[in-house]
């Protein structure tokens, strides 16, 4: 069974650092990557998506990730974050044989201070 | 569009009591899932449907029923509610394209 795994449960940062969030998966196969936002008290959002081609992809309010095949891994990267970015973020995965499923990590906390 | 939507909001149980959570979607997708979203555990996925009349079980199915009997509605139902299954339950559903799409959830607390 796929599964995925996010490497820091949570994360403090300031306005204006750098933000990078790990995301590593264990399907050898064709993969669908997700990145998943939800703010407090909301549903998620989706952030970005990679399916194929270029490897870098790029996502709604400033966010990029990263899909690194030799490595299985698919990280979020935002250059300088905001307040509002305050939010649990989410790495999902779906491996091409497994239909819609989607294989969720346990997700990252991240607070940004003003 | 009011895309996907869930009632109850909130919820609170007596252990052995059912239920039943609503989740309903306007976008003729196919595909229907609900999760239970628990701390530092991410979304784990209880059942899905690929379409009208078929279901089927995810990770953590144990406890909940599901059917589907129309393209648009996808209950949830607690035969009997147990304090382990006190989560937030997500919705979602999606088409070939393998986005999906989220309701807004349910807190349900099971005392």
């Amino acid at each position: 069974a796929q599964s995925v795994s996010q490497h820091n449960h949570h994360v403090i940062l300031s306005e204006a650092a750098s933000l990078e969030l790990g995301c590593n998966y264990s399907y050898g196969g064709t993969v669908n990557l997700f990145w998943y936002v939800q703010y407090p008290g909301q549903h998620l959002q989706l952030l970005l998506k990679y399916f194929s081609g270029d490897p870098l992809v790029k996502g709604i309010k400033g966010f990029e990730a990263e899909f690194i095949k030799s490595k299985f891994s698919f990280n979020l990267r935002k250059p300088s974050v905001q307040w509002s970015d305050t939010a649990e973020y989410f790495c999902a995965v779906n491996a091409g044989a497994a239909g819609n499923k989607l294989t969720f990590g346990g997700g990252t906390r991240v607070l940004v201070k003003p | 569009n009011a895309g996907v939507t869930q009632t109850p909001k909130f919820q609170v149980l007596k252990t052995g009591q059912s239920m039943t959570l609503q989740c309903a979607q306007d976008m003729n997708h196919e595909y229907m899932s609900w999760y239970r979203q628990d701390p530092g555990m991410g979304l784990r996925l209880i059942h899905y449907s690929v379409g009208a009349g078929i279901t089927d079980q995810g990770e953590v199915p144990n406890g909940y029923n599901v059917s589907r009997s129309t393209t648009e509605d996808f209950p949830l139902r607690l035969l009997s509610a147990a304090p382990s299954q006190t989560s937030v339950y997500f919705c979602a559903s999606s088409s070939s394209s393998y986005e999906q799409y989220f309701g807004p959830g349910t807190r349900l607390t099971v005392t």
